[in-house]
This record gives C-alpha cells, sequence and structure tokens, in this order.
C-alpha cells in the first residue's frame, strides 16, 4: 500500500531532551516536508526536501532539524525541544515539487513536551 | 505572496442538507487547487483537486470547479451524511511565486448531525 509512515503517533517528553521523528514512504516521491499543525494557526511548514541531500527552510524552521540522506526517509530532529514545540506534526510527500501534484501525508504524531 | 482564504466554521448541518465551503485564493501564474480532507485523529487526505481553469474536481460525491475569474474553488456536496464530519482545507500549490510551494487555508470544521 502506497503511504507515508510516521513514527511515533504519540510522543511526550521532557524539555532539553534530544527526540527524533521519523517519517519514510514507499512512493519513490522526490518531494517531502515537515507541517506542525497548531489550533487558529493551521498547517505551517517547517522544513522541505527537493530530493536526496537537498532540504531548505519552510515557514517555522527554528528549534528543527532535518536530513535526507535517502530517497525514502526524511526525519525531523529536536535538538533540545521546548514546550512551544508541542504540537501535532506531520510529514507529507509529493512525487515532484511542480504544482500538478498533490501531497500525501502521514498520520501525524502528537507531540507534548513537559 | 500566494495565499488561500476559506470560511470559518464550524460548520454545523443535518444529515441530507446541502454543503458548501467556500474557498478563494490569490496568486501568480496558474496554481492548480486541492481540497484536502481530515478526519478526527487522522492526517489530510486528497479529496479533489483541478489544474486548470474551469477543470471540475470530484470525489465521493464533492465537487468543486477552478473558477479563474472569480479566483475561486468552493467545495459542495448536495446531500452530506454523518461521515462527512471532518475538518476541509483548501490548498494552492504555485507554479510562480513560491515556485511549487503548498499553501493551505485554515480549515473549515464541518459537524453533520443526525
Amino acid at each position: 500500500e502506497a503511504q507515508v509512515t510516521q513514527n511515533p503517533r504519540y510522543l511526550i517528553t521532557v524539555t532539553g531532551k534530544k527526540l527524533t521523528v521519523t517519517c519514510s514512504q514507499n512512493m519513490n516521491h522526490e518531494y517531502m516536508s515537515w507541517y506542525r499543525q497548531d489550533p487558529g494557526l493551521g498547517l505551517r511548514q517547517i522544513y522541505y526536501s527537493m530530493n536526496v541531500e537537498v532540504t531548505d527552510k519552510g515557514d517555522v524552521p527554528e528549534g528543527y532539524k532535518v536530513s535526507r540522506k535517502e530517497k525514502r526517509n526524511f526525519p525531523l530532529i529536536l535538538e533540545s525541544p521546548s514546550p512551544n514545540q508541542t504540537s501535532l506534526y506531520f510529514c507529507a510527500s509529493s512525487l515532484k515539487q511542480g504544482a500538478n501534484y498533490g501531497y500525501t501525508f502521514g498520520s501525524g504524531t502528537r507531540l507534548t513536551v513537559v | 505572496g500566494d495565499s488561500v482564504t476559506q470560511m470559518e466554521g464550524p460548520v454545523t448541518l443535518s444529515e441530507e442538507a446541502f454543503l458548501t465551503i467556500n474557498c478563494t485564493y490569490t496568486a501568480t501564474g496558474y496554481p492548480s487547487l486541492f481540497w484536502y480532507v481530515q478526519y478526527p485523529g487522522e492526517g489530510l487526505q486528497l479529496l479533489l483537486k483541478a489544474t486548470k481553469a474551469d477543470d471540475k474536481g470530484s470525489n465521493k460525491g464533492f465537487e468543486a470547479t477552478y473558477r479563474k475569474e472569480t479566483t475561486s474553488f468552493h467545495l459542495e456536496k448536495g446531500s452530506v451524511q454523518v461521515s462527512d464530519s471532518a475538518v476541509y482545507f483548501c490548498a494552492l500549490r504555485g507554479t510562480t511565486d513560491s515556485w511549487g510551494k503548498f499553501q493551505f487555508g485554515a480549515g473549515t470544521q464541518v459537524v453533520v448531525t443526525p
């Protein structure tokens, strides 16, 4: 089944403890992206990647890192999480960057930082 | 820059009622337009899309027509069911300004009662 898989689905952590949220897609998609969803703020893009070893900042990159060493994987790294990073996170991928291509989303990771 | 504006929710309807969710956009060039749906506890799923003016996207009884003259992409369904209760997002993917970047509306929550 074609899908984007995120892990974990739920995570509670403490301030400052490094964590990684994994994202993997099995559709050979070039473009991958991370979003956070917050009440009243909608979806905001954190980072994106147009292909292997090519990443760039989105609208809210502060406090996050990403890497794209393989085409299928695009992990999101929080080196020192803070409570304001408590949010619902989504990974998404599309075949290419062009306008005609829609996203496939993962099921989301609900992160709570205490 | 490109942007999407959609009507605020929640929209509360009775089963079998007619649903319209308004969406307008601002973009240069020829963006593609999308509707995504998010069911409780899940990620966003592509509902329908249109890639050029006057195209009509349709899926699961939902329809939307790409109207370049009014810069709109309103979502409609003739007879809603309780299972249509969800949050609906209008989105565009641009071709010039911030090429290939998705812009999402804030989302409209729809509640269908029996």
